[in-house]
C-alpha cells in the first residue's frame, strides 16, 4: 500500500546549524507534501507545504524542497533555534481523504 | 488553536468499556478526521467524514466507529476497548473550500486502556 518514509528518525544539531529532514512516498499520484511540527504536550500545526507543479518553496527559515521523479522531499531548516526543537512530521497526499504521514523525527537543538 | 476542541483530554479506562471521545471545531470547516498517534508510527487515520451524513474507513478503522452529528461534531467511539487501543488520539478539520487543504488538529485525548 502507499507509504511515506522519512528520515532521521532522531536529529540533533548544534544550535545555529541547519537541520534536514527527508521522506520518500511510494504513491506517485501525491500531489500536496505538507509539514506539521508538534511540540512537546501539544497538536501538531503545519509549518509550510509545497504542491507538485512546484519544486521548492521557502518561508523564513524554512524550505521544503520537492523530487516528483525521485518521489522524495525535504524539510530545511536554518539557523537553528532552541524553539525549533518539536516533534516533525511530513505527509504525502492525493486526496483530503488520503493523506499519509511519515513516522515523524525528534529534532533537538543543542545549545 | 482553539477552535478545535477533544474531550476528554485524559482518560483511564478499563478492557472491554465502551467510550466515547468528542470533538467539537467553530472553524465552520466541512470535513473532520479521527487519528490515532503511536510513538514511531506517526499519524494514522481512523475515519474521516466529509459532511454530516458522510463516513468514511479510514487506514485502521477496525474496532472504531464514529458519528458525526452535526457539522461542527465528529465523535469517535470504542465499543470494547483492548489495551492496544492505548494511544493519543486526534481530532482534525479541513476546509474542502480551500486550495490546499490544511488540517487543523484538536489538543489530542490520551487513552489508556489497562
Amino acid at each position: 500500500g502507499e507509504n511515506v518514509e522519512q528520515h532521521p528518525s532522531t536529529l540533533s544539531v548544534q544550535e545555529g546549524d541547519s537541520a534536514v529532514i527527508k521522506c520518500t512516498y511510494s504513491d506517485s499520484a501525491s500531489n500536496y507534501f505538507p509539514w506539521y511540527k508538534q511540540e512537546l504536550g501539544k497538536r501538531p500545526q503545519l509549518i509550510i507545504d509545497i504542491r507538485s507543479n512546484v519544486g521548492e518553496k521557502k518561508d523564513q527559515r524554512i524550505a521544503v524542497t520537492l523530487n516528483k521523479t525521485a518521489k522524495h522531499f525535504s524539510l530545511h531548516i536554518t539557523e537553528t533555534q532552541p524553539e525549533d526543537s518539536a516533534v516533525y512530521f511530513c505527509a504525502a497526499s492525493i486526496s483530503a481523504s488520503k493523506i499519509i504521514f511519515g513516522s515523524g523525527t525528534r529534532l533537538s537543538i543543542r545549545p | 488553536d482553539a477552535d478545535v476542541t477533544q474531550t476528554p483530554r485524559n482518560r483511564i479506562t478499563k478492557t472491554g468499556k465502551r467510550i466515547m471521545l468528542e470533538c467539537s471545531q467553530t472553524k465552520g470547516h466541512d470535513r473532520m478526521y479521527w487519528y490515532r498517534q503511536d510513538p514511531g508510527l506517526g499519524l494514522r487515520l481512523i475515519y474521516y467524514s466529509f459532511d454530516v451524513k458522510d463516513i468514511n474507513k479510514g487506514e485502521i478503522s477496525d474496532g472504531y466507529s464514529v458519528s458525526r452529528q452535526a457539522q461542527a461534531k465528529f465523535s469517535l467511539s470504542l465499543e470494547s476497548a483492548i489495551p492496544n487501543q492505548t494511544a493519543l488520539y486526534f481530532c482534525a478539520t479541513s476546509d474542502s473550500g480551500q486550495t490546499q487543504e490544511t488540517q487543523y488538529f484538536g489538543p489530542g485525548t490520551r487513552l489508556l486502556v489497562l
